[in-house]
This record gives structure tokens, sequence and C-alpha cells, in this order.
């Protein structure tokens, strides 16, 4: 699976958009892009994914570059509960049975 | 739908100790994943199960530890003669067949060997 690369942290404000980048220059033809969070030690939660066209749901948006090198995650309304660290990985296919690589992930701190 | 369960959710072992993990999938999943936390790093995979098999196992430790995921009750994730440097926390996912590839994570189990 390709390595992707997040910044380590970011701030936002509580009520504003929250923007976290990933670059995945390396990415292939098949591999999708995942979005998971940890709440401060919780179990990771899903949060969304795509392949090459932008994704909606109820918790986030997805916007992958026409080149697949890079996506960001948008949480368009921050709240103080999604401060966690969020999780970009690239995986191959779309099927049950590929494993998650975890890497540092962004730390996001929304703050009032 | 209860989601995935671990438990026991804090355990702790002295050196030399047995510790028994358990895992419960979700209703109709029928994979299941080890990760592994160390303190202040992120989530490393250690084995893929599907019911009676080991299908991924690349990520384990060569000695001490196994998993399994028998046809009936939870996968068991077993580490023998605990180290101090085998506490972490250890989560389970589980993801269904044939339906999309998100997994979704337990609440993990604190293992700490004193």
């Amino acid at each position: 699976d390709a390595k992707t690369t997040q910044p380590p942290s970011m701030d936002c404000a509580e009520g504003r958009a929250a923007n976290l980048p990933c670059n995945h220059s390396t990415i292939s033809g098949n591999e999708y892009v995942y979005w998971y969070r940890q709440i401060h030690s919780q179990g990771p939660q899903y949060i969304i994914h795509g392949l090459k066209n932008n994704e909606t749901n109820e918790m986030a948006s997805l916007i992958i570059t026409e080149d697949r090198k890079s996506s960001t995650l948008i949480l368009p309304h921050a709240t103080l509960r999604d401060t966690a660290v969020y999780y970009c990985i690239a995986k191959s296919g779309n099927n049950a049975g590929n494993m998650l690589t975890f890497g540092g992930g962004t730390r996001l701190m929304v703050k009032p | 739908n209860a989601g995935v369960m671990q438990n026991p959710r804090h355990l702790v072992r002295r050196r030399g100790q047995e510790a028994r993990l358990r895992c419960s999938p979700m209703k109709g999943h029928s994979h299941v994943y080890w990760y592994r936390q160390l303190p202040e790093e992120g989530l490393k995979f250690m084995v893929y199960l599907q019911k009676e098999n080991i299908i991924d196992e690349s990520g384990m430790p060569k000695e001490r530890f196994s998993a399994e995921f028998p046809k009936e009750g939870p996968s068991i994730l077993r580490i023998q003669q605990v180290v101090r440097g085998d506490s972490a926390a250890y989560f389970c996912a589980s993801s269904p067949p044939n339906q999309g590839s998100e997994q979704f994570f337990g609440p993990g189990t604190r293992l700490t060997v004193l």
C-alpha cells in the first residue's frame, strides 16, 4: 500500500471547517483513500473512503485531486468532540480482508 | 446491532503469566483483525482471521503470541509469558464479507504487565 504523509498536528476553531490534508503521491490505480479517526484512547472510527470521485457522508467530505496524489478531509463544522487523531490510509481494493496500515496521523485540536 | 465487543477492557498481568484477550465481532461479520498500539504510537496490524482460519499473521511476533477464531465463540488473542514490552492497547476490528471493506473497531483491551 502507498505511503501517506500528513501534518502531525492542526488546530481549528469550533464551528469552523477543519481541512485535513493528506499526500499520497505514490498511490496506485486500485488503491482507495480511507480516513479513520481515534478519539483519545478509544478504538478507531471509520469516517469515509473514496477512489477518485469526491465523497460526502453525514460525518465529512473527501476531496481527491484529479491526479489522486493528494486528498483533503473536510469536517464542515468542527465541534470539540471532533478533537482526535485523524489517519489517512491508502489501501488496495475495496474488499474485506486487507489490513489497515496506520501512519502517524494528524492530531486535530478543536478549540472553543 | 451491537458493535465489536472486547473483554476484558483492562487486564493486569505479572511477568511470565498468560494473557487472553477476547473479541466478539459484529453480527454477520466473518473477518476479524487484531491491532496493537504501544504507548504514544500508532496502531500496528498483527493478524487477520476468518472463521477457523488464519489468513495473514505477518504482524504477529514470532514467539509467545497466537490467535484463533473458532467456529463458535469469540476470537482469542493469547500472549504467553508476558513481558513488560507487551503492555499496550490491543484493538480488534471486524468487517463483513463482500460488502465493502470498512473495519469496525472495538473499544480495545489495555494490557498492563507489572
